[in-house]
Parts: C-alpha cells; structure tokens; sequence
C-alpha cells in the first residue's frame, strides 16, 4: 500500500506565528485530505485536496501531485489550532500519516 | 446530507467480555465504510474496510471482526476482548474509493 509521510512530529508555536505541515506519498494518487483532530478525538475535515491549492480563512493546502507531497499551511495561528493534523490518502482505503501534533502558545 | 452515526461514545469492558460497535451512515447509498483504531497518542490505524453489503477487507490480523448486514451499517465485534484493544475506535465512510471521507465522533474504549 501507499506510504505516507508527515513532517515534522511535533510543532510549538507561539500564538501569531505563521508555520507549514508537510505531506509525503509513496505514490502517485487522485486524492488526499487534510484533518485536524480536537483534544475530544474528532476528526475534521479541512481539505480534500487531489492538487492545486485552497485556502479556508487562516488555513491554505497546496497539493503537487506529480511530486508526490502536500503542504499545509496555519497562519497567524490561535490557540485552538492545536491539536493533530493528519493527511490521508485515498487510494482503495484511505491510508493516513503519523501526524503532525500542533501546540500553539499563547 | 450525509450524516454518520457511532455509538457509544465511551464502553468500559472488562477483559473477556464481547464488543459490539455500530457504525450507520444516512443520506447515501453504497458507501465505502472504514472502521480505525487509534492507540493513545498515536496515529490512525485501519481495522476494515468494505465496499458493499458483505464484502469486508481486513488489515490486521486481530482479535476483531467486522460485518455490515445492511448497506448502511458496519459493525466491529470482538468475542473475547483483550486488554490491548483498548483505544479510540472511529468509523468512517466515502462515495468510493478516492473521494472525500467523513468520520464519525468515535467510541473510546477501555478494556480493564
């Protein structure tokens, strides 16, 4: 199966500070989403992504599907971005990455 | 609009005892439906997942099962519960393999 990658593990930031989330897939794929998952396990939709860029108010995702790797970007971050980002691929299952986990301070 | 359902959203179990977790899905047909295990402070883990009525694929050899007797419906089930199939069970479904998924609000479970 596809293998994804997310960097970095871990991510502090102070509150305002702006700061990028990266994704890497093994393979070539038609689809990749964007979560975040809130301190209560939910799992929220951010992005459904398969290529180009969105932006949704402070967040913005940029997919290069012919170089297999997605960004997330959190701008002017607030204290309720923390949480888990994670990226997913949806080949014939939807195969997620490690997760980025977010602290903003502030 | 589709809407997905889980319960319960906590279960304590003692060790031994049967699972039963009930996943429905309103407002479409013919879904893909997955069932994922989260341990704590970790990432996501796929269980099942199926295609339509009786087709279940599973990724993990486990002490678990899934079925989905309707079209809507998924179920995860467990005989014997071990205290290692503690964490935060969380189904989901899509139109098809490569469209948008959707999850539940997850069950989280601790096995004593």
């Amino acid at each position: 199966g596809i293998q994804v990658e997310q960097s970095p593990p871990d991510l502090i930031l102070q509150e305002g500070a702006n700061s990028t989330l990266r994704c890497n897939f093994s393979d070539s794929v038609n689809n990749l989403q964007w979560f975040h998952q809130n301190p209560w396990g939910q799992l929220i939709n951010l992005f459904y992504i398969p290529s180009g860029t969105k932006q949704n108010g402070r967040l913005s995702a940029t997919t290069v599907a012919t170089e297999r790797y997605s960004l997330l970007y959190i701008s002017s971050s607030q204290t309720t971005d923390s949480g888990v980002y994670f990226c997913a691929v949806n080949d014939y299952k939807l195969s997620f990455g490690a997760g980025t986990t977010v602290t903003v301070r502030a | 609009s589709q809407t997905i359902h889980q319960w319960p959203a906590t279960l304590v179990q003692p060790v031994g005892s049967p699972l039963s977790l009930e996943c429905t899905v309103e407002g479409t047909s013919n879904p893909n439906l997955y069932w994922y295990r989260q341990a704590a402070g970790r990432g996501l883990q796929l269980l099942f997942y199926s295609v339509g009525i009786g087709q279940i694929s599973s990724e993990v050899p486990q002490n678990l099962s899934a079925s989905r007797p309707q079209d809507r419906q998924f179920i995860l089930s467990s005989k014997k519960l071990l205290l290692s199939d503690s964490g935060f069970y969380l189904c989901a479904w899509s139109y098809r393999s490569g469209t948008e998924a959707f999850f539940g609000q997850g069950t989280r479970l601790t096995v004593v």
